[in-house]
Parts: C-alpha cells; sequence; structure tokens
C-alpha cells in the first residue's frame, strides 16, 4: 500500500507569511496532485506535476515535485485569509492508476 | 472539467436506518468514485463504479454496507445501510483521470445519532 504523509498536520499562521507543507512517500509515483478543501465544500485540484524536479507556480503558490519522484512541496508566499483550508496531496496508485491515493493532508488557518 | 451535483448536501439520520446519496455528472464518464472523509481526516476511497458492471469495492468496505448503483454514464447513487454513529463522515464522489485530475462533488455531510 502506498502511503503519503504530509507534514505539517496543522498550521496557524498570521496573513503576509510564508509557509510550506510537505508530502513524502517511500513508493515512487508517476504523477502527484495538490489540491485544497475548504469547509463544506470537495477538494479542488490545484496543480498535477509529473517529471521529477518540476517545478510548477500557480500565482503565489509554488509546486515542487522530488528528482526521485518520492515527494513534493507546496510553499505558498505572503498567506492571505483565503488560503485558508485542507492542503491534500494525492497519486495515482501503481496497482489501478486510475484510483487516488490522498495523503494525510494538513489543515491550514491563516488569521489576519 | 466536469461539473458533479450531489445531494443532499447533508443529513442527520437514526441509528438503523439507510441513506442513498446520488450524483449526477453533467458529461458522460466510464468512472465514478465514492470516497469517505472522516471529521477532521483525509479521504479514503470506498469503491470504483463503472457502468455495466459491479462496483469495486476496497479493502475495509462492502457492498451489503455500501450498495452502489450506476444505471448510466453520467449518474450514480451510494447507499449507506444500516447506520450506525460511526458512519458519520463526509461522502463525495469524483470523476476525472490521473492525466487531467478530478473533479469532486460538494460532498453529503452525515450525522448518525
Amino acid at each position: 500500500t502506498q502511503l503519503l504523509e504530509q507534514s505539517p498536520q496543522f498550521l496557524s499562521i498570521q496573513e503576509g507569511e510564508n509557509l510550506t507543507v510537505y508530502c513524502n512517500s517511500s513508493s515512487v509515483f508517476s504523477s502527484l496532485q495538490w489540491y485544497r478543501q475548504e469547509p463544506g465544500e470537495g477538494p479542488v485540484l490545484l496543480v498535477t506535476v509529473v517529471t521529477g524536479g518540476e517545478v510548477k507556480k500557480l500565482k503565489r503558490l509554488t509546486f515542487q515535485f522530488g528528482d526521485a519522484r518520492k515527494d513534493s512541496s507546496l510553499h505558498i508566499t505572503a498567506a492571505q485569509p483565503g488560503d485558508t483550508g485542507l492542503y491534500l496531496c494525492a497519486g495515482p496508485d501503481t496497482g489501478t492508476a486510475s484510483k487516488l491515493t490522498f495523503g494525510t493532508g494538513t489543515r491550514l488557518q491563516v488569521t489576519l | 472539467s466536469a461539473v458533479i451535483s450531489q445531494k443532499p448536501s447533508r443529513d442527520i439520520c437514526q441509528r438503523g436506518t439507510s441513506l442513498t446519496i446520488q450524483c449526477q455528472v453533467d458529461s458522460q464518464v466510464t468512472m465514478m468514485f465514492w470516497y469517505r472523509q472522516q471529521p477532521g481526516q483525509s479521504l479514503t476511497l470506498i469503491a470504483t463504479a463503472n457502468q455495466g458492471s459491479e462496483a469495486t469495492y476496497e479493502s475495509g468496505f462492502v457492498i451489503d454496507k455500501f450498495p452502489i448503483s450506476r444505471p448510466n454514464l453520467t449518474f450514480s447513487t451510494l447507499t449507506v445501510s444500516n447506520m450506525s454513529p460511526e458512519d458519520s463522515s463526509i461522502y463525495l464522489c469524483s470523476v476525472g483521470s490521473r492525466y487531467y485530475g478530478y473533479t469532486f462533488g460538494s460532498g453529503t455531510r452525515l450525522t448518525v445519532v
């Protein structure tokens, strides 16, 4: 069974601060996806990273896929209250590629 | 990307009863996925629903407890049967692919009392 461990589990920061969320596994993933889930909603896809070492930017969010494709990180610059939510990494199951394994989740709260 | 309409959005149910959750997609899809999200937790896949065949259940989930229907390529239901308080969770349906990502319904928040 492939596992994705995220750290930290919880993060409470003030507006304007920077933060990094980590997603780690002992298994190799062909790709990883990052989602954000707000209360009362389903997860929403932020990005998919495919190539080892790949870096993708989405406004103030920077996503990196590890060279060995076993880990990924999400860096947020100058966090805003609108960034508050549950951040989830997810990767396709090696057995059945249509299935997703989700990470343990990082709950972020950004206060004024 | 696909748009999913899921209902009900929330319900409070008595133990021992059943609840059926519906998901409607605005386009035809081969596979639909049903997830459970326990309070404060990440998502766990319950089953994959293919049109025209029985759903494929993950370890720890059985058809008698979570029967699934998939009558056509745009619709699916998940029933939570003989509910207990431990079934209190958010249930989500999803469609998509590893290449383009997955779209989720807004979820059904179930409380069993």
